[in-house]
């Protein structure tokens, strides 16, 4: 059973710059989750996919989009990046909706804004 | 919105000395879940717990449902180097999508 990965790992970009983040979720499982960590604080919602439509989001701009595939992986792209975006991104991958409230996070990736 | 308090933020421990940590909310959860997260990498599910009063063991980690369910504790027993880093409790929450609310962890460092 392969683990949730996320691609690229770091990433440096200008401000005013787009980016794409990749995420492919852990097998059986077809619901997508994106979060963002600030240094020193937890994990932050952005929003969620599943069956490739997007069910719900946090505060987060709508500069902040995504995307999910027939088989459940997803992209994170952010427009305009702003100094504010350096984070941790992180992708987790769980099996539905409801009854199963377990996350299981990939490495994430590291985007630094300049 | 729904927030956790975790406590304490920090701690500084001996190779050897058990840890506990707790987490505490103002609403109800109906499941409290713990990771743990290294330097640079994604966190990691330790513990999940679905029932108030649940006690459930994983190895050396122990961690409750809070009676109240409104919070819960993690206890690390016989702490040893690689239980370095910083755990967080996180709580589901449905809104629209079924997301996870994270408090603001707890970071672990042991003194060799």
């Amino acid at each position: 059973e392969t683990g949730v990965t996320q691609s690229p790992t770091h990433l440096i970009k200008t401000r005013g710059q787009q980016v794409t983040l990749r995420c492919s979720s852990q097998s059986g499982h077809n619901t997508v989750s994106w979060y963002q960590q600030a240094l020193g604080q937890g994990p932050q919602f952005i929003f969620q996919y599943y069956r490739e439509e997007e069910n719900g989001r946090g505060n987060f701009p709508p500069r902040f989009s995504g995307l999910q595939f027939p088989n459940y992986s997803s992209e994170l792209n952010v427009n305009a990046l702003e100094l504010d975006d350096s984070a941790l991104y992180l992708c987790a991958s769980s099996r539905g909706q409801g009854e199963f409230p377990e996350a299981f996070f990939g490495q994430g990736t590291r985007l630094t804004v300049v | 919105g729904q927030q956790l308090n975790q406590s304490p933020q920090s701690m500084f421990i001996q190779e050897g000395e058990d840890v506990s940590m707790n987490c505490t909310s103002s609403s109800i959860f109906n499941t409290w879940l713990w990771y743990k997260q290294d330097p640079g990498e994604g966190p990691v599910l330790l513990i999940a717990l679905y029932k108030a009063g649940e006690l459930t063991s994983n190895g050396r980690l122990t961690a409750q449902f809070g009676i109240t369910r409104k919070d819960s504790f993690l206890n690390i027993s016989a702490s040893i180097p690689s239980d370095v880093g910083i755990y967080f409790c996180a709580g589901p929450v449905i809104q629209g999508a079924q997301k996870l609310v994270f408090g603001q962890g707890t970071r672990l460092t042991i003194n060799p």
